[in-house]
Order: C-alpha cells, then structure tokens, then sequence
C-alpha cells in the first residue's frame, strides 16, 4: 500500500531533550516536506526536500533540522526543543515538483508533540 | 506573500443538503489549487487538484471551481452526508519565485448532521 509513514505518533519529552521523527514513503517520490499545524494557525511548512541531498527552508525552520540521504526517508531533528515547538506535526511527499508541479500531496498521519 | 483564507471557519449542515465552501488568495499567480480533507487525528487527503488553466474539477460529489483572477475557490458538496464531517483546507502553490512550497487555508471545518 502506497503510504507515509510518521513514526512516533504521539511524543512526550523535555525541554533540550534532543528528538528525532522520522518519516518514510515508499511510493519513490522526489519531493519530500515537513509541516507543523497550530491552531489558528492553520499549516506551516518547515523545511523541504526535492531529492536526494537537496533541502530547503520553508516558513518556519528554527529549531528544526532535516536530513536527506536516501530517497525514502525525510527524517526532522530537534536538537534542543522548547515548549513552543509542541505542536502536531505532518510530513508529506509527492513525485517532482520541480518539473511537474501538478502533483498531489500524500500526507503522514501524524506525530503530536508535546515539549514541557 | 501568499495569503489564503478559509470563511467560515466552521459549518454545520443538516444530512442532505448541498454546501459550497470557500477559498480566497491574496496573490493570483498560482500553479494549481489543492482541496484537502483532514479527519480528526488523522493526515490530509488530497481531494481535488486543479491547475490554473483549468475552471474546476469533479470528483463524485465534490466540484471544486476556481477564479484565479478574482483569487477565489469554492468547494461544492453535493447532498452532504454524515461521512463528509472533516475540516477541509485548501492550498496553493505558487508559479512563480524559488519556493517550491504550498500556502495552506487555516481550513472550515464540517459537520453534517444526520
């Protein structure tokens, strides 16, 4: 079955207590996304990725890391997170956005992250 | 920078009637338009995606219209039903410029009552 898979789905840490979400698609898409989604605040993204070794900044980056060493994993980093980084975050994929940008967007399910 | 917004930011509707949700944006030099579904505690499903050559689209019951030049979208829902209870967002993605990212609405969210 073509999914997104987000692992933990619910998280409850630390403040500065370094964590890791990972994310993995098995449908060989290029382009790979991490969003965060507060209320009011609708969805926001924070980084992206449109292939191997290639990331960018999206809206909201600080605080957050990512990785993308191979095609299927999308991994986001908190090194030192904070209570305002709780949050209900969602990573998302799709094929090439670069030269077909009409492209559906497959969305994770979901990982809530509370920071105390 | 891109602006979308969703009014109203919450509906309800008895089980049965037909609705339209809408979506503006503030910049109308867009690619395409998505229409997502979003259930509680659950991801975003792809709904309707429409290219901005394009006047709508039709998937079964849903018809999603767009007017990039007076940047709006609607969503139509036709004889709306209990399963359709979701909050619904809408998003662009921008055709022009280096980001290669989608702004989202803040969304409506849907209740059907039987």
């Amino acid at each position: 079955e073509a999914q997104v898979t987000q692992n933990p789905r619910y998280l409850i840490t630390v403040t500065g207590k370094k964590l890791t979400v990972t994310c993995s698609q098995n449908m060989n898409h290029e382009y790979m996304s991490w969003y965060r989604q507060d209320p009011g605040l609708g969805l926001r993204q924070i980084y992206y990725s449109m292939n191997v070794e290639v990331t960018d900044k999206g809206d909201v980056p600080e605080g957050y890391k990512v990785s993308r060493k191979e095609k299927r994993n999308f991994p986001l980093i908190l090194e030192s997170p904070s209570p305002n980084q709780t949050s209900l975050y969602f990573c998302a994929s799709s094929r090439d956005q670069a030269t077909r940008r009409n492209e559906k967007l497959f969305f994770g399910s979901g990982t809530q992250l509370s920071v105390l | 920078k891109q602006e979308v917004t969703q009014i109203p930011a919450a509906l309800s509707v008895p089980e049965g009637e037909n609705l339209v949700l809408n979506c503006s944006f503030t910049d109308s030099a867009i690619y395409n338009l998505q229409w997502f579904r979003q259930d509680p505690g659950k991801g975003l499903t792809s709904l309707l995606l429409i290219q901005s050559s394009q006047r709508e689209q039709t998937s079964g019951r849903l018809n999603a219209s767009l007017d990039k030049s007076s940047g709006r979208s609607t969503l139509y829902i036709a004889a709306s039903q209990p399963g359709d209870s979701a909050t619904y967002l809408c998003a662009v993605y921008p055709s022009s410029g280096s980001a290669r990212q989608l702004t989202f609405g803040s969304g409506t969210q849907l209740t059907v009552l039987p």
